[in-house]
């Protein structure tokens, strides 16, 4: 079975820009969540979705959106990008129902640097 | 708020053995996880813990105090490849959703 994939792996912007990251998830999985991870803060939730719907949400600013397709593929977007936003970006899939329900798949990651 | 915390950093020897402890402070809790996180990889699943007690999974041992807000992971027969970040993680809502600490470098050594 295919693991988590995350498109693009690497990525440059520059301030101000907006970029959009894709995750599709393991075949069956219909939870997405997302991850940022930097040296200082370490991982830290940003939403999740759960067929098509945000089902949980981090502290994060309205720049940080997502969405969720109906193959359980999600995308997350940041607007307006600022220096800080440079990090490694995560997706994990999950069964959300059943099984080993709470085990999440990460993906390889997103590097996003902001210049 | 969510607090977790954990070493920053330890070292062990080959073929020993090594405890790295958890604490934690958050506004409910579901479940407790491990993560191993090699550098310049994405975090895997170790361990999920959610009644008090010990969980054993080969060379790797988790434990859980939910009143005591403690947990410790144990890692035996060190293996050079076992050195990476270990993540502990809180869930607090659907297991989805997690609270990490920041990790505990751990360095396998000769």
């Amino acid at each position: 079975k295919a693991g988590v994939t995350q498109t693009p792996r690497y990525l440059i912007k520059t301030r101000g820009q907006q970029v959009t990251l894709s995750c599709s998830p393991i075949s069956g999985h219909r939870s997405v969540s997302w991850y940022q991870q930097t040296p200082g803060q370490g991982l830290q939730f940003l939403f999740e979705y759960f067929s098509e719907t945000q089902r949980n949400k981090g502290n994060f600013p309205g720049r940080f959106s997502g969405r969720q397709f109906s193959n359980s593929r999600s995308e997350m977007n940041v607007s307006t990008l600022e220096l800080g936003d440079s990090a490694l970006y995560l997706c994990a899939s999950s069964l959300a129902f059943g099984g080993n329900s709470y085990e999440q798949y990460f993906g390889p990651g997103t590097r996003l640097t902001v210049t | 708020g969510q607090n977790i915390d954990q070493p920053t950093e330890m070292t062990a020897t080959e073929g020993a053995i090594v405890q790295i402890n958890c604490t934690y402070q958050t506004s409910g809790f579901n479940g407790l996880f491990w993560y191993q996180q090699h550098a310049g990889e994405a975090p895997t699943f170790l361990s999920y813990n959610v009644l008090d007690g010990l969980e054993e999974k080969g060379r790797f041992s988790s434990f859980l105090s939910r009143s005591k807000g403690y947990s410790y992971l144990l890692l035996k027969e060190l293996q050079m490849k076992d050195s990476a970040s270990y993540l502990c993680a809180v869930s607090t809502g659907t297991a989805s959703k997690l609270t990490f600490g920041t990790g505990t470098r751990l360095q396998v050594t000769l």
